[in-house]
């Protein structure tokens, strides 16, 4: 069965601190898709970054970037130079094939302390 | 404006009532779904629409029933909930090709509290 795991439950970090949200799956695949999500308290699941499988350049989206290890099947989102706005729940998904349905961590609360 | 609408924001309802809440979307997507999310627990998928035919349902109680009428509205028609559904109910699209995957688009959910 595919998983997806997220061991830290909660992170603080100072503002302007740089942060490293670990996540880790379980598949026999080779051709998936790995996602980071957002959900502040506003409650909105944000769409973070997206990573190809098949790509080996680890995708970047201004302060935001993943290490995906393929190999280790991990898939940690930095963020640099956090800001108060970035306190939140991050989640990471995987999709693994055409049946619609992403597998999701149990989510890393986070939180930018001024 | 996010592209995916729900309402209403926050509902609280009886158990003998019958409520229903809406997504709306105006993305052009061809998949809806919906979503419970329950405090410490992962997101729960509950249904998947796509091209307005249902692909899923994750063995939902009956209590809970959706409707797709079109590729841009999706229903969750409740009835007799029990108290353990209170919930975050959220509502995702995303257009669903082949060989490749942008991620689903949520809105800001429904505050269900059964009481």
């Amino acid at each position: 069965a595919q998983t997806v795991t997220q061991s830290q439950p909660e992170m603080s970090v100072q503002e302007a601190e740089t942060v490293t949200l670990s996540c880790t799956y379980d598949t026999s695949e080779s051709n998936y898709y790995l996602f980071w999500y957002k959900q502040p308290p506003s409650r909105q699941m944000i769409l973070v970054i997206r990573q190809e499988a098949y790509k080996q350049q680890n995708a970047t989206e201004n302060r935001f970037s993943v290490n995906f290890q393929k190999a280790a099947k991990s898939f940690s989102l930095k963020i640099s130079d956090s800001q108060l706005g970035d306190t939140a729940m991050y989640f990471c998904a995987f999709d693994g094939d055409s049946n619609y349905q992403l597998i999701w961590g149990a989510g890393t609360k986070l939180i930018i302390k001024p | 404006e996010t592209g995916v609408t729900q309402t209403p924001r926050h509902l609280v309802m009886g158990m003998t009532n019958k409520k229903s809440l809406k997504c709306e979307q105006h993305l052009g997507h061809n998949a809806m779904y919906w979503y419970k999310q329950s405090a410490k627990k992962p997101l729960e998928l509950m249904f998947v629409y796509s091209l307005e035919e249902r692909v899923e349902n994750n063995s939902v109680p009956s209590r809970f029933s959706p409707e797709c009428p079109n590729s841009s509205h999706l229903f969750l028609h409740l009835h007799t909930l029990q108290p353990e559904d209170s919930a975050l109910y959220l509502c995702a699209s995303s257009q669903a090709w082949q060989g490749n995957n942008y991620g689903y688009t949520f809105g800001s959910g429904t505050r269900l509290t059964v009481v």
